[in-house]
């Protein structure tokens, strides 16, 4: 367990409506990553952090936004959250392992529905 | 860029069936590889994994080797469970300045009957 909670766990927003989920973790790891997952598609990176106030993007970024003021707290926000972001969202941390890899655990996952 | 490709689903087996979901990886240089399991309404847990060419991760009786002249990590049990059930995620992460990023193959939903 990494110590990874996403809040809510559970959230129904209209078309037009600024949303931010939020991800903590209580082990102080650097790299945080924020992922959503469809149907057929697996899942896709949106944004990523190596440290606080340290954000890249990912390959689905358009429409979505970061922050990270301090290392247990990772945020994504929907600008204006439209249909096509209804998902599943994922956080996740990484550990740097012994044999020069890492390995990346996941948070229980956000359902969003934009109506 | 890097991509994965899982066999397409959902496969469907009885219990005690032998499983086989294929991966192949596109990617430079020498990516780590994963493979992750979903079970319903949860987030995804590492399954197994492995670092170099050759190398066999296991784990819950599966088994995976990378095989870096096929660029493949392919999932194989002898014998699944109806516990098993689940959907699988092929991963590789490419090292280097990455920043442990994923790249993710689609999922493979398994159901395995009685």
């Amino acid at each position: 367990d990494a110590g990874i909670t996403q809040s809510p766990r559970h959230k129904v927003t209209e078309t037009g409506t600024p949303v931010t989920l939020r991800c903590h973790q209580t082990e102080n790891h650097r790299y945080m990553y924020w992922y959503r997952q469809d149907p057929g598609h697996g899942l896709r990176l949106i944004h990523y952090s190596y440290g606080v106030k340290d954000t890249d993007k990912g390959e689905v970024s358009d429409g979505y936004s970061v922050s990270r003021s301090k290392t247990e707290d990772f945020l994504l926000t929907l600008e204006s959250a439209t249909s096509s972001q209804t998902s599943v969202y994922f956080c996740a941390i990484s550990l740097f392992m012994k044999g020069q890899e890492y390995e990346q655990y996941f948070g229980p996952g956000t359902r969003l529905t934009v109506t | 860029g890097d991509s994965v490709t899982q066999m397409e689903g959902p496969v469907t087996l009885s219990e005690e069936a032998f499983l086989t979901i294929n991966c192949t990886y596109t990617a430079t240089g020498y990516p780590s590889l994963f493979w992750y399991v979903q079970y319903p309404g949860e987030g995804l847990q590492l399954l197994l994994k492995a670092t170099k060419a050759d190398d066999k991760g296991s784990n819950k009786g599966f088994e995976a080797t990378y095989r870096k002249e096929t660029t493949s990590f392919h999932l194989e049990k002898g014998s699944v469970q109806v516990s098993d059930s689940a959907v699988y995620f092929c991963a590789l992460n490419a090292g280097g300045t990455s920043y442990g990023k994923l790249t993710f193959g689609q999922g493979t939903i398994l159901t395995v009957h009685p």
